[in-house]
Parts: structure tokens; C-alpha cells; sequence
């Protein structure tokens, strides 16, 4: 168990649709990631949050958007949903924002757009 | 643009066989250079932190290494539990954003 918490683990929805992913980091942890992994894409890195701040972007499409709260919880919205935004959606936090930091996994949330 | 290789695709050994798994890279400045095992439908499990050339980290029967080039995951004398895929990751130096750039992993299938 990583401490890094992901709800939910599993979104069966429709195109057109908006949905929210949710992550809370690690405790301590100040710095929460995005990741999307699909079978032909592999692990790819959506966008970073310091401290309630957007830190970096990915490839991170316009209907994607994230927000991190104050208490460190973070917020995953994926709107007009296509049935290519089926995938593995992984949240990963670490302690800093500064230098080589190892990160946690989340356990992913599995969103599947019928 | 950062870019991590891994081979093989997929590796299935005999339990006790030993081998090794490469990820090569290429980045303008290597911040570090990270290790992950992930199952099935899991998230990816931090296995190793590797900063600079000629680097070693060990942990059971894992042994990571790192060159300018490449890294390398030594697996000796493997059992059945640790069949999963292998990931590499890295981070370029530079700024604040700390986003991992991973390879497309290696299947690694040990058989009892």
C-alpha cells in the first residue's frame, strides 16, 4: 500500500459524458501527478500540482482539466468524454517539488467511455 | 525530447534463472532515472532511485545499475512472485516540474 488513494476505482460512462476523478496523496506529500495509461500509449504524464499550484503539463487534451484543494486533494476532469479516453488513470504523489523524488502510486482509477 | 527504450518486450524465464532487463534513455540532463514494478490493473510500485553514473541499488533479488546510457535490472535467481512488468522512468533536470518519462515496460513471466 502506497498511502496515495484513489477514488473511484471503477467509471463505466458514456461519450459526451463528464466525470471526476479523485486522488488524495500520501501524507506529507505536497507534489500530486496525473498519469494515463493505455494499452497502446503506455504511462503517459497528464500535469503536476505543488502545493495547490500547476507546477507542469503534459499532454493534457483541453477537455482534461485538475485541480489540487488545500487540504491536498486532488481533482481529475475529464469532459466530453470519447471512447479514446478509455484508460488507466493513475495518481502519484511526492514529498517535494524539488529535485530527483521518487513517486507513489495510487492504486488508478479504470475509466471505460461506451 | 526525452525518450526511454526498454527490452526486451516480454521475458519468461525458469524459476532460478537469472537475467537481466535494459532501458536505454536519452535526456538532456539526467535528474534521475527511476525503477517501478507494476501487476496487473495495479498502479506502479517504486522500486529504485538512480542519480548518476555507475550507480548500483540492490533489494532482495534486484540488483539496478546505471551508466550515461542505459540502465540495467539484474534478477537473480528469480521466483514465480516476481513475474510482473518492469517499468524505467526518468527525470530531466531543470526547472521545477518533476514529470517522469517512462518506457513501454518489460513483461517479465517466470515460470515454476
Amino acid at each position: 500500500d502506497s498511502g496515495v488513494t484513489q477514488t473511484p476505482k471503477h467509471l463505466i460512462t458514456a461519450t459526451g459524458q463528464r466525470v471526476t476523478l479523485r486522488c488524495s496523496p500520501r501524507s506529507g506529500d505536497l507534489s500530486v501527478y496525473w498519469y494515463q495509461q493505455s494499452l497502446d500509449q503506455g504511462l503517459q504524464f497528464l500535469i503536476q500540482y505543488y502545493n495547490g499550484e500547476e507546477r507542469a503539463k503534459g499532454n493534457i487534451l483541453e477537455r482534461f482539466s485538475a485541480q489540487q484543494f488545500p487540504d491536498l486533494h486532488s481533482e481529475l476532469n475529464l469532459s466530453s468524454l470519447e471512447l479514446g479516453d478509455s484508460a488507466l488513470y493513475f495518481c502519484a504523489s511526492s514529498l517535494s517539488s524539488g529535485g530527483a523524488r521518487e513517486q507513489y502510486f495510487g492504486p488508478g482509477t479504470r475509466l471505460t467511455v461506451t | 525530447e526525452d525518450q526511454v527504450t526498454q527490452s526486451p518486450e516480454a521475458l519468461r524465464l525458469q524459476e532460478g534463472e537469472s537475467s537481466s532487463l535494459n532501458c536505454s534513455y536519452t535526456v538532456s540532463g539526467l535528474r534521475g532515472l527511476f525503477w517501478y514494478r507494476q501487476d496487473p490493473g495495479k498502479g506502479p510500485e517504486f522500486l529504485f532511485t538512480l542519480y548518476s553514473a555507475g550507480e548500483e541499488k540492490e533489494k532482495e533479488r534486484l540488483k539496478a545499475t546505471l551508466t550515461k546510457k542505459e540502465s540495467f535490472l539484474h534478477i537473480t535467481a528469480p521466483k514465480p512472485e516476481d513475474s510482473a512488468t518492469y517499468l524505467c522512468a526518468v527525470q530531466e533536470q531543470g526547472g521545477g516540474a518533476q514529470k517522469l518519462v517512462f518506457g513501454q515496460g518489460t513483461r517479465l513471466t517466470i515460470n515454476p
